[in-house]
């Protein structure tokens, strides 16, 4: 099915531990985004990227890098776990800024 | 921060009820846009209205925006149980290529 690919679903960490979230669409979009999500807070931009070999950071980017080879791929890597990095990830795409953006169904992530 | 704001942070309403839902944000906007979450879930895209617009509707939903007043409201008329999830506004800015999310507003609606 079309759509945007987060793998895990879930992973435990623990704390100084690094690790790669992974984010796949198979849509040609050019636009790809990571947010995390705390209960009472939303959604918060981690990075973004508008096309491959660009990415820019959001709101909340400290403790994250993202990379984008591919128009496909917009992985999120986590340098150094923390307890605070505890949350649910979502990835998310769309073709340009004048569209909704399709999301994945979410890593849910703790550091321990 | 730049989140916006919405109001309520929840409602309840009992099934056939209309829901209202405000979004207040902070800068100039290219589109203002509504998503849905069910419990456990992905968000889903429901609606996007440009700056250039006043009110836009999609089926049970209708959506006004106020940019002198950086507000706009999201309106279910005649809910359903299936309806229950949380509501976010989420403002893509004139300049720039974010994305930035409201906090919500948790909707239930009883049958």
């Amino acid at each position: 099915n079309a759509g945007v690919t987060q793998t895990p679903k879930f992973q435990v960490l623990k704390t100084g531990q690094s690790m790669t979230l992974q984010c796949a669409q198979d849509m040609n979009h050019e636009y790809m985004s990571w947010y995390r999500q705390d209960p009472g807070m939303g959604l918060r931009l981690i990075h973004y990227s508008v096309g491959a070999g660009i990415t820019d950071q959001g709101e909340v980017p400290n403790g994250y890098n993202v990379s984008r080879s591919t128009t496909e791929d917009f992985p999120l890597r986590l340098l150094s776990a923390a307890p605070s990095q505890t949350s649910v990830y979502f990835c998310a795409s769309t073709a340009d800024r004048g569209f909704g953006y399709t999301f994945g169904s979410g890593t849910r992530l703790t550091v321990v | 921060s730049q989140q916006g704001e919405e109001d309520p942070q929840a409602l309840s309403i009992q099934e056939g009820e209309n829901a209202t839902m405000n979004c207040s944000y902070k800068t100039s906007i290219n589109n203002l846009q509504w998503y849905r979450q069910n419990s456990g879930r992905g968000l889903v895209h429901l609606i996007l209205i440009r700056s250039n617009e006043r009110e836009k509707h999609s089926g049970r939903l209708r959506v006004t925006l106020d940019t002198s007043k950086k507000s706009s409201s999201l309106l279910i008329t005649a809910s359903r149980a299936a309806d229950t999830a949380s509501y976010f506004c989420a403002e893509q800015m004139e300049y720039g290529n974010k994305l930035v999310f409201g906090a919500g507003t948790i909707l239930r609606v009883k049958s």
